[in-house]
This record gives structure tokens, C-alpha cells and sequence, in this order.
């Protein structure tokens, strides 16, 4: 069964970084590329970022490129967040999730975890 | 970048037929075959219903359809039931090398 856990939410300071962790299983991690997609309280969808199969190629939405960094470790069926100058828009539940077969559609989701950004 | 347009509601009768457009640019709907559904109960984790336009996940009920005609995808969900009341997002790659989501359509099943 596959299974996306994410864990490192929490409140956080405007300003400051988080690092939001994902534990995959149930699946070769290593051949599949991982996302990241956030909804904010009472609202829609919206994609974060990417990252392919070995990390050598990763992608961010405007609203977070040069804030935050997306990495894995293969060896752990890890998927990492690191999320810096946090600012109060990214107050959202963020969910990893994996991609099908390079359709840029999300066939699992994990549960998400809260961030929540205030002072 | 703009999220694509999706209405904000449609209804529906149990037994009927509902179609939600999404609405985007030569940039992203139009120009790819990348184009996604999603299904998100109240307080749930989104569920795949839709890849590639038109293609449904092992599991998924024929009931939901998908198509595109240039810059807009249709979901159509036939013979509604009570359970298909959610949310629905359609997705999309853009020329940009992102994803970039509708904003969402609550469908109300009457």
C-alpha cells in the first residue's frame, strides 16, 4: 500500500524556516518525481514545487523560489520541504504528493501537514 | 501566473449529468495533454479522478469523464450521486515547467 506521511509542521514566527519532511512507502520511491502542493484555510490548490527522480532538477512556484528547497534522500524514501523566510500567505496545509508517470497529475496524497506562519 | 477558471458551483439532482469547464491558455490547457481532475471531500486528502485529459486511475467510476476542446477541459460526472458532493480542481503543465491549478468547484449533489 503506498503511503505518503508528512511530519515538521507547526507555528513559526513570520521570518522564520521550517523543514517539512515526507516518509514514503509501498512504492520505488526512487523511480517516481515528488511534489509538493499546499492549500491555505478555506482555499484552493496550489502547487509549490517538484523535484525528478535523482534531484538534479527541481521547480518552484514563483510565490516561493528562492524561500524555499526541495530535496530527497532515496536511500530513506524521504521527501524534504525546507522552508525559509516564512511569510504569512504561506499559512497552509502543504501535502507531498507523488506524480503519475510524467502526467503532472498526483495519484497519491499524503494526509498534510499544518504550517502555520504568525507572531 | 493565473489560476485556471473554473465556476465556483454547480448543482445537480441525483441521476443527472454535471459538467465543470476549466478554463486556461495556449500556455497550459491548450498546449498540453497534461490536464488533471481532482476530487477533495470536506476535510479529506484530494483523490485523482482525471489524468491526461481524459484518462480515469484504476478504481475511479466511469461515471467521470474528462475532454478538452482548445483552452478548456470539461469533467463530466454522470448519474450524480450523493457522494460525488465535493470540491473538484482541475490541473494543468504549463509552458512555464510548473502545474497550476484551477481554483476549485463546489458541486452540491440536491
Amino acid at each position: 500500500e503506498v503511503q505518503l506521511v508528512e511530519s515538521g509542521g507547526g507555528l513559526v514566527q513570520p521570518g522564520g524556516s521550517l523543514r517539512l519532511s515526507c516518509a514514503a512507502s509501498g512504492f520505488p520511491f526512487e523511480n517516481y518525481w515528488m511534489h509538493w502542493v499546499r492549500q491555505a484555510p478555506g482555499k484552493g490548490l496550489m502547487w509549490v514545487s517538484r523535484i525528478n527522480t535523482d534531484g538534479s532538477n527541481t521547480g518552484y512556484a514563483d510565490s516561493v523560489r528562492g524561500r524555499f528547497t526541495i530535496s530527497r534522500d532515496n536511500a530513506k524514501n524521504t521527501l524534504y520541504l525546507q522552508m525559509n523566510s516564512l511569510r504569512a500567505e504561506d499559512t497552509a496545509v502543504y501535502y507531498c504528493v507523488r506524480e503519475w508517470w510524467a502526467s503532472s497529475a498526483f495519484d497519491y496524497w499524503g494526509q498534510g501537514t499544518l504550517v502555520t506562519v504568525s507572531s | 501566473q493565473s489560476a485556471l477558471t473554473q465556476p465556483a458551483s454547480v448543482s445537480g439532482s441525483p441521476g443527472q449529468s454535471i459538467t465543470i469547464s476549466c478554463t486556461g491558455t495556449s500556455s497550459d490547457v491548450g498546449g498540453y495533454d497534461h490536464v488533471s481532475w481532482t476530487q477533495q471531500h470536506p476535510g479529506k486528502a484530494p483523490k485523482l479522478i482525471i489524468f491526461n485529459v481524459s484518462n480515469r486511475p484504476s478504481g475511479v467510476s466511469n461515471r467521470f469523464s474528462g475532454s478538452k476542446s482548445a483552452n478548456t477541459a470539461s469533467l463530466t460526472i454522470s448519474g450524480l450521486q450523493a457522494e460525488d458532493e465535493a470540491d473538484y480542481y482541475c490541473g494543468s503543465y504549463t509552458s512555464f515547467n510548473s502545474v497550476i491549478f484551477g481554483g476549485g468547484t463546489k458541486l452540491t449533489v440536491l
